[in-house]
C-alpha cells in the first residue's frame, strides 16, 4: 500500500519561504504512469493545486502560484519536495502531497486523479 | 473560464437519495476531460471516491456513483447514512489552467 507523509516546519514567517519535504512509501517514485502533487487547503476552505512534478523533473504550476512556487524530486530518497516563496498570511493552509494518474485524454497526456493522498502538514504564516 | 461550480451544501434524511452538481465548462469538462470526486471526512485528507466519471475504487460502496454529460458533472449517493457527512469535491483538467482544477465543495448534512 501506498503511503505519503508530508514533512517540515508548521510556522513560517511572512516574507520568507516555505519548505515541505513528501517521503514516499511502498512504491518507487519513478512510476512513468504518475505524476507527484501538491495541493493545500486554507483553513475552512476548498482544495487549490499547487502543481505537479514527473521523476524525469518535468514540473506544471499553478498559474497563480507559479511565480513563487519551485518542486523538486530525489529520487534516491524516493521524495519530491515545495518552496514557495514570499509567504504571506494567504499561505497559511494544510499543504497535501498526493499521487496522479497521468493518462491520454481527448488525444493527450493529461493528469487525471489523485488516488493516494498524504495526511496533510498545516503550516501557519505568521511573526 | 477555468471554474468548477458545487453547490455549497445540501442535505437529506438517512436513507435517502441525493445528488451533487459540478458545472464546468468548454475548459474542462465540455472538451471531454474526465471528471473525479473525492470524500474529505471532518479532519481528515481528502479520499479518491469516483474516478474517470463513473468508476468506483475498491472498497468504495456502490452506493456512490458519477455521471457527466455536457459540461456537468453529477454525484449520487444513494441510502443515505450518517457517516457520508463530509465535503465532497469534484475534479478534473482544465486547458486553460493547464493543470488540475477543483470544484469549490459541497459539504453534506445528514439531517
Amino acid at each position: 500500500q501506498l503511503h505519503l507523509q508530508e514533512s517540515g516546519p508548521g510556522l513560517v514567517k511572512p516574507s520568507e519561504t516555505l519548505s515541505l519535504t513528501c517521503t514516499v512509501s511502498g512504491d518507487s517514485i519513478t512510476s512513468s504512469s504518475y505524476n507527484w502533487d501538491w495541493i493545500r487547503q486554507p483553513p475552512g476552505k476548498g482544495l487549490e493545486w499547487i502543481g505537479s512534478i514527473h521523476y524525469t523533473g518535468s514540473t506544471y504550476y499553478n498559474p497563480s502560484l507559479k511565480s513563487r512556487v519551485t518542486m523538486s524530486i530525489n529520487t534516491s530518497k524516493n521524495q519530491f519536495s515545495l518552496r514557495l516563496t514570499s509567504v504571506t498570511a494567504a499561505d497559511t493552509a494544510v499543504y497535501y502531497c498526493a499521487r496522479i494518474k497521468w493518462g491520454v485524454v481527448v488525444a493527450i497526456v493529461t493528469p487525471r486523479f489523485l488516488d493516494f493522498w498524504g495526511r496533510g502538514s498545516l503550516v501557519t504564516v505568521s511573526s | 473560464q477555468s471554474v468548477l461550480t458545487q453547490p455549497p451544501s445540501v442535505s437529506g434524511a438517512p436513507g435517502q437519495r441525493l445528488t451533487i452538481s459540478c458545472a464546468g465548462s468548454s475548459s474542462n469538462i465540455g472538451a471531454g476531460y474526465d471528471v473525479h470526486w473525492y470524500q474529505q471526512l471532518p479532519g481528515t485528507a481528502p479520499k479518491l471516491l469516483i474516478y474517470d466519471n463513473n468508476n468506483r475504487p475498491s472498497g468504495v460502496p456502490d452506493r456512490f456513483s458519477g455521471s457527466k454529460s455536457g459540461t456537468s458533472a453529477s454525484l449520487a449517493i444513494t441510502g443515505l447514512q450518517a457517516d457520508d457527512e463530509a465535503d465532497y469535491y469534484c475534479q478534473s483538467y482544465d486547458s486553460s489552467l493547464s493543470g488540475v482544477l477543483f470544484g469549490g465543495g459541497t459539504k453534506l448534512t445528514v439531517l
